[in-house]
């Protein structure tokens, strides 16, 4: 079984630009997760999908941060303007449903610079 | 979710049995408790979860306490791939995983 794949996975940017992450979920996953993991830290929650809905996303900073899954598969995360602070791995999940076992991807390694 | 606690980091001599303490007092009586894992590098790999019962499965396993407010992660045999972050984490409702800092366990040869 493939698991949750994501792209690209180092990317280096300068502060003030744009970048966007994409996550492509386990086949039949209807949950897909964005999480946001700073060095030295444990994985924080971004944003929540179920299916192309979004189920939580209250620790999204939302005046740079966006992200869409359209079709309930595939999600994309963007940052639009990077600060230094966003260096960070991000990670995607999913699982079946709600509440169940999250199986995650490898993550993208993000440094603004 | 429920907070967890767990030391910073432990070692474990190679062959032996790792035995990793987590305490979450908090934790409510529909909560389970998740330990995934973390190498270097890599995402989040999901080890053994449990409600009440202790579990185990092909990886390791989990004994939780009667009155449920601290569990152990035993790995059998540990190897030096067994080396990581991990993270025991009280939770099961329909959110997102609450990640502490975890215990980095060091498998020494």
């Amino acid at each position: 079984e493939a698991g949750v794949a994501q792209s690209p996975r180092y990317k280096i940017i300068e502060k003030r630009q744009s970048v966007a992450f994409w996550c492509n979920p386990i086949s039949g996953h209807a949950t897909l997760y964005w999480y946001q993991q700073i060095l030295g830290q444990g994985p924080k929650l971004l944003i929540q999908f179920q299916n192309n809905g979004v189920v939580d996303d209250s620790q999204l900073p939302k005046d740079r941060f966006s992200a869409e899954r359209l079709k309930g598969v595939d999600s994309t995360l963007k940052i639009q303007p990077a600060k230094l602070e966003d260096s960070a791995v991000y990670l995607c999940a999913s699982s079946i449903l709600r509440a169940v076992t999250q199986y995650f991807g490898p993550g993208t390694r993000l440094t603004v610079l | 979710d429920a907070k967890t606690t767990q030391p910073p980091s432990m070692d474990c001599a190679e062959g032996r049995a790792a035995n990793l303490p987590c305490n979450h007092s908090t934790i409510s009586g529909n909560e389970y408790v998740y330990w995934y894992r973390q190498i270097h590098s890599q995402g989040p790999q999901y080890i053994i979860h449990g409600l009440k019962n202790n579990e185990t499965n092909e990886m390791a396993s989990l004994i939780i306490t009667e009155d449920r407010k601290s569990s152990t992660l035993i790995l059998p045999h540990a190897t030096l791939r067994d080396t990581a972050v991990y993270y025991c984490i009280g939770g099961g409702g329909a959110d997102g995983l609450t990640f502490g800092k975890g215990t980095h366990l060091i498998i020494q040869p």
